[in-house]
């Protein structure tokens, strides 16, 4: 079974200033799919960025980045320029390629997350 | 086109009652799934279903747990004689049929439920 690891319980920076969120994985597979997904405080679930593991190519949307590490199994996100609406709770998720027939997929594996607080 | 829903957003039940949490994927959306958060946890997936079926259950407790995505009508997730333990947030969340390889699963707001 595939484990997910965030070993920053909370972290704490700038307005403006730049942070990184720090995940590492457990797989024994090769394709897979990860994810950083924000939850504010209302919990929604929001998509912030995703990766293909065969693409080795580091993923970017606006401020926010990844570091994939294939071989190290690592995962982290970068936020930069970070504005007060970044404040969440930040989920790292690991996800199968899709085996089931219909087009379907596993379910994600969800990290604990990190609490990310945004200073004035 | 409307996003994934949830009802009821917060369930109040007592010990011994059944809870019963709806979920109404996105428009076009055959593939569901149900996840758990505990307090300050991650999710934790239960089950996943196509309509009519049920494709992986793995997440899932054995008993009092059951989940349902009929042919017409929301996906049902059905907890018989709560105990505390049941008290989380259970999220939804819906992906289309495979129009891409990434398959994403767009979430719900969640239904926070509170066994007394």
């Amino acid at each position: 079974a595939q484990t997910v690891t965030q070993s920053q319980p909370e972290m704490s920076v700038q307005e403006a200033e730049t942070v990184t969120l720090s995940c590492t994985y457990d797989t024994s597979e090769s394709d897979y799919y990860l994810f950083w997904y924000k939850q504010p405080p209302s919990r929604q679930m929001i998509l912030v960025i995703r990766q293909e593991a065969y693409k080795q190519q580091n993923a970017t949307e606006n401020r926010f980045s990844v570091n994939f590490q294939k071989a190290a199994k690592s995962f982290s996100l970068k936020i930069s320029d970070s504005q007060l609406g970044d404040a969440a709770m930040y989920f790292c998720a690991y996800r199968s390629r899709g085996k089931y027939s219909g087009g379907g997929a596993d379910g994600l594996t969800f990290g604990k997350g990190t609490h990310l607080i945004i200073q004035p | 086109n409307a996003g994934v829903m949830q009802n009821p957003r917060h369930l109040v039940r007592r010990r011994g009652q059944e809870a019963r949490l709806r979920c109404s994927p996105m428009k076009g959306h055959s593939h569901v799934y149900w996840y758990r958060q505990l307090p300050e946890e991650g999710l934790k997936f239960m089950v996943y279903l196509q309509k009519e079926n049920i494709i992986d259950e793995s997440g899932m407790p054995k008993e009092r747990f059951s989940a349902e995505f009929p042919k017409e009508g929301p996906s049902i997730l059905r907890i018989q004689q709560v105990v505390r333990g049941d008290s989380a947030a259970y999220f939804c969340a819906s992906s289309p049929l495979k129009t891409s390889s990434y398959n994403e699963q767009f979430f719900g707001p969640g239904t926070r439920l509170t066994v007394l």
